[in-house]
């Protein structure tokens, strides 16, 4: 089975501010990496899907990055809103979750 | 506006079974393949099954294979999850979500399983 192994954990942010989480996989998944946006209470949300395509309505400050094993979500001019659990996720064999980054703003 | 709205979750003692709906509308649900994913409290995610437009084809990981099953009705636009023989380490909120190409693209609210004596 493939492990995803998401990074940092929690991380404190300011508005306006460059942010970066990143997951690496255990195998080669090629591109088949998406990111996800989970606010407190609510289901989750795709933001990335394979790599770097931007879901429908999703704003510009997210982008994705990465081929193989390492993959990086940025969301390039924080807002209040951003606020939330971000996951990774892998379907290039299966489908395995990253352990998530709990983002807040500092 | 693609919906789904899952119902159907509850308590449930160890050992007994359960069967989950979806309902969905907003698109022409025949056309997509369609999932379940879950979350149990306070934990990450864990994708549970999915299946093809017909239902002809269905997947699970090895931690439900043989207990749960995922069915379909495209004539009601309804997506379903049959769990059987459940145990406490299945309590979670378990979502239904309709793919694009293999990514889970739309979620619905979840609806809450626990299994507790």
């Amino acid at each position: 089975d493939i492990q995803m192994t998401q990074s940092p954990s929690f991380l404190s942010a300011s508005v306006g501010d460059r942010v970066t989480i990143n997951c690496k996989a255990s195998q080669n998944i090629n591109k088949y990496l998406d990111w996800y946006q989970q606010k407190l209470g609510e289901a989750p949300k795709l933001l990335i899907y394979n790599t770097n395509s931007l879901h429908t309505g999703i704003p510009s400050r997210f982008s994705g990055s990465g081929s193989g094993t390492d993959f990086t979500l940025t969301i390039s001019s924080l807002q209040p809103e951003d606020v939330a659990t971000y996951f990774c996720l892998q379907h290039n064999s299966g489908y395995t979750f990253g352990a998530g980054t709990k983002l807040e703003l500092k | 506006e693609v919906q789904l709205v899952e119902s159907g979750g509850g308590l449930v003692q160890p050992g007994r079974s359960l069967k989950l709906s979806c309902a969905a509308s907003g698109f022409t649900f025949s056309n997509y393949y369609m999932a379940w994913v879950r979350q149990a409290p306070k934990k990450g995610l864990e994708w549970v099954a999915t299946i093809s437009t017909s239902g002809s084809r269905t997947y699970y990981p090895d931690s439900v294979k043989g207990r749960f099953t995922i069915s379909r009705d495209n004539a009601k636009s309804s997506l379903y999850l049959q769990m059987n023989s459940l145990k406490s380490e299945d309590t979670a909120t378990y979502y239904c979500a309709r793919l694009r190409w293999s990514s889970f693209a739309w979620w619905g609210q979840g609806t809450l399983v626990t299994v507790s004596s």
